[in-house]
């Protein structure tokens, strides 16, 4: 079965500093999209941010940006200068099946963002 | 612009009631898709749909669920009758397109699902 794998059910950062969220993933597919998801606890599943698998460049939106390592199967997320807003569930997401809108989500991280 | 709209954001019934979910995808989207979200089991994809035509539903746990979309700006996810297992929180989602190249999705809040 394809999989995504979040191994760390739970984080927590300081205010301002970096935090990096793990996920790996399996499939056999060449091109696909990668996505990070964020659910605070008023509970809205809100887009982070996306990666295009057949893109190099890692992308970044504002204070968030991905390790993406195709190889490796593995997409991870860096917030950097964390704020108290950040405080939220975070789940990756892929689809398994190539041309197709089917996602499969992790477990999820649980990020704790100290003052 | 709105986002997805899903009704009723919290819905508290009785063991073996009939209970119907509601959801309004964003306007010009395409794709709709039904979610269930509970601790044990995650964010688990129920059944989407393409241009109002169901294309997967293999995540449906058993007959007991049932989705429509009668046009493209309407869907409902029902469950008859409903069992206490079936608590959680239930989330709509729709993307601009079909196809991956056309992702990303966006969710509505959610409808909270108690079964006593």
């Amino acid at each position: 079965a394809q999989t995504v794998t979040q191994s760390q059910p739970e984080m927590s950062v300081q205010e301002a500093e970096t935090v990096t969220l793990s996920c790996t993933y399996d499939t056999s597919e060449s091109d696909y999209y990668l996505f990070w998801y964020k659910q605070p606890p008023s509970r809205q599943m809100i887009l982070v941010i996306r990666q295009e698998a057949y893109k190099q460049q890692n992308a970044t939106e504002n204070r968030f940006s991905v390790n993406f390592q195709k190889a490796a199967k593995s997409f991870s997320l860096k917030i950097s200068d964390s704020q108290l807003g950040d405080a939220a569930m975070y789940f990756c997401a892929y689809p398994p099946q190539g041309g197709s809108e089917k996602l499969v989500f992790g477990k999820g991280t649980k990020l704790t963002v100290n003052p | 612009d709105a986002g997805v709209i899903q009704s009723p954001r919290h819905e508290v019934t009785e063991m073996g009631q009939e209970v119907t979910l509601r959801c309004k995808p964003i306007s010009g989207h395409n794709s709709l898709f039904w979610y269930r979200q509970t601790m044990m089991r995650g964010l688990e994809l129920l059944i989407y749909f393409n241009n109002n035509v169901p294309i997967d539903d293999s995540g449906m746990p058993e007959d007991r669920f049932s989705a429509k979309m009668p046009n493209a700006s309407f869907s409902t996810l029902k469950i008859q009758p409903s069992e206490p297992r079936d608590s959680a929180v239930y989330f709509c989602a729709s993307s601009p397109g079909t196809g991956w190249g056309n992702q990303p999705q966006h969710f509505g809040d959610g409808t909270r699902l108690s079964i006593l």
